[in-house]
């Protein structure tokens, strides 16, 4: 149990384009997603955190006009990259977190990498 | 900023060997969580310790936390080429939010 996946695994786009990606909980209701991403070889640095029927609280030097996130349902978060530069360029990882846990687990998506030329 | 620091940042090991791997934090913690990510994929839930624990087991894994000292290890005994990945320590400040170090790449060697 306890199953996230992501969509897409891989995406190219061209710069200036959006992207949008999708985190879904496959057999439980995620009350709270979270969105991170991670540079080659570094470790993942938390974005943003959402709840489903809120707005996302975004993390320090994160920009929510261009990383949106929507949790419109208790199995769906999605990101969507806005305007999208090289610099975007990661792979983006999403976890969910449902009330059984206590709080304290999170199960995470399997990541997608995002090329921008 | 990153709350966790792993040591070593890389290990190479022959099949069969333990190995440790540490973790340092900074403030004061929830709870603390070891991931494992293989090459390019997502992480993988290892290990909770709480706050108020000092050692846990779970299979050839073993993890102790020391509060005292902001310190936890993460020890893989009779280690096999598939436990091959980089291994993650994240810290649970409050509300669950995690901060994950800069984690340790472990090899395996057959």
């Amino acid at each position: 149990g306890a199953v996230v996946s992501q969509h897409p695994s891989w995406v190219i786009c061209k710069s200036g384009t959006s992207v949008k990606i999708e985190c879904r909980s496959l057999d439980f209701q995620a009350t709270t997603m979270f969105w991170y991403r991670q540079f080659p070889k570094q470790s993942l640095m938390l974005m943003a955190t959402s709840n489903e029927g809120s707005k996302a609280t975004y993390e320090q030097g994160v920009e929510k006009d261009k990383f949106l996130i929507n949790h419109a349902s208790l199995t769906l978060s999605t990101l969507t990259v806005t305007s999208a530069h090289p610099e975007d360029s990661s792979f983006y990882i999403c976890s969910a977190r449902g009330d059984w846990t206590g709080g304290y687990e999170q199960y995470f998506g399997p990541g997608t990498r995002l090329t921008v030329t | 900023s990153q709350q966790g620091e792993e040591d070593p940042q890389a290990l190479s090991i022959q099949e069969g060997e333990n190995a440790t791997m540490n973790c340092s934090y900074k403030t004061s913690i929830n709870n603390l969580q070891w991931y494992r990510q293989n090459s390019g994929r997502g992480l993988v839930h290892l290990i909770l310790i709480r706050s108020n624990e000092r050692e846990k087991h779970s299979g050839r894994l073993r993890v102790t936390l020391d509060t005292s000292k902001k310190s936890s290890s993460l020890l893989i005994t009779a280690s096999r080429a598939a436990d091959t990945a980089s291994y993650f320590c994240a810290t649970d400040l409050s509300q669950g939010n995690l901060i994950f170090g800069k984690g340790t790449k472990l090899s395996v060697k057959p």
